[in-house]
């Protein structure tokens, strides 16, 4: 069975501290990505990677950076976190196949974050 | 730009069928997604589309016109628990990249 896992569920640090979430999945995906969902905005991609050390900015990717030193994680870094950085974050994960629903993403379960 | 559109919000009742528009302008298609996320939840995949036509899967069928940049996902013999917000989402150019729409919230009433 698929499974994206995220280190968190509940997070809640403060203004000004760096902020590392986790994101691991177990299905040998070589894409794997980063949002944020907020009410009435629907979700945003942060960042991205399609490989190992590669990475390539979504579409709000101010305020936040990412690592991916193996193929199975991938962690999201606030380095000085805002309180407008207050959200769900949401990791996923996809393969890149020449079959049918080749890009389907799998989700991992969000980590609500907290900036106080 | 790329843009994808669907209503913000449904009500439908208990026992009937629901159909939630999405209408697309992206660069490039390769595919369309419809998931399902319950509040707090991650979303789940409920269906995919590349080629125009009806795929059905139970109560849940999906259908996809390229030419118009035009699907929609249809909910037959509603129940309590498919209150949920339904995520219409685009593969484009960009290759394993999605492109997401808000959201549908839907509320199923007795």
């Amino acid at each position: 069975d698929v499974k994206v896992t995220q280190s968190s569920r509940y997070l809640v640090k403060r203004t000004g501290e760096k902020v590392f979430l986790e994101c691991v999945q177990d299905m040998d995906h070589e894409n794997m990505f980063w949002y944020r969902q907020d009410p009435g905005l629907g979700l945003r991609l942060i960042y991205f990677s399609y490989d190992v050390k590669m990475k390539e900015k979504g579409d709000i990717p101010e305020g936040y950076s990412v690592s991916r030193e193996k193929k199975e994680r991938f962690s999201l870094i606030l380095e000085s976190a805002s309180t407008n950085q207050t959200s769900m974050y949401l990791c996923a994960s996809s393969s890149t196949t020449s079959s049918g629903r080749s890009y389907e993403q799998y989700f991992g379960p969000g980590t609500r974050l907290t900036v106080t | 730009g790329q843009n994808i559109d669907q209503p913000t919000e449904m009500t439908a009742t208990e026992g009937a069928i629901v159909q939630i528009n999405c209408t697309y302008q992206t660069s490039g298609f390769n595919g369309l997604f419809w998931y399902q996320q319950h509040a707090g939840e991650a979303p789940t995949f409920l269906s995919y589309n590349v080629l125009d036509g009806l795929e059905e899967k139970g109560r849940f069928s999906s259908f996809l016109s390229r030419s118009k940049g035009y699907s929609y996902l249809l909910l037959k013999e509603l129940q309590m628990k498919d209150s949920a917000s339904y995520l219409c989402a685009v593969i484009g150019n960009q290759g394993g990249k999605l492109i997401f729409g808000q959201g549908t919230e839907l509320s199923v009433k007795p």
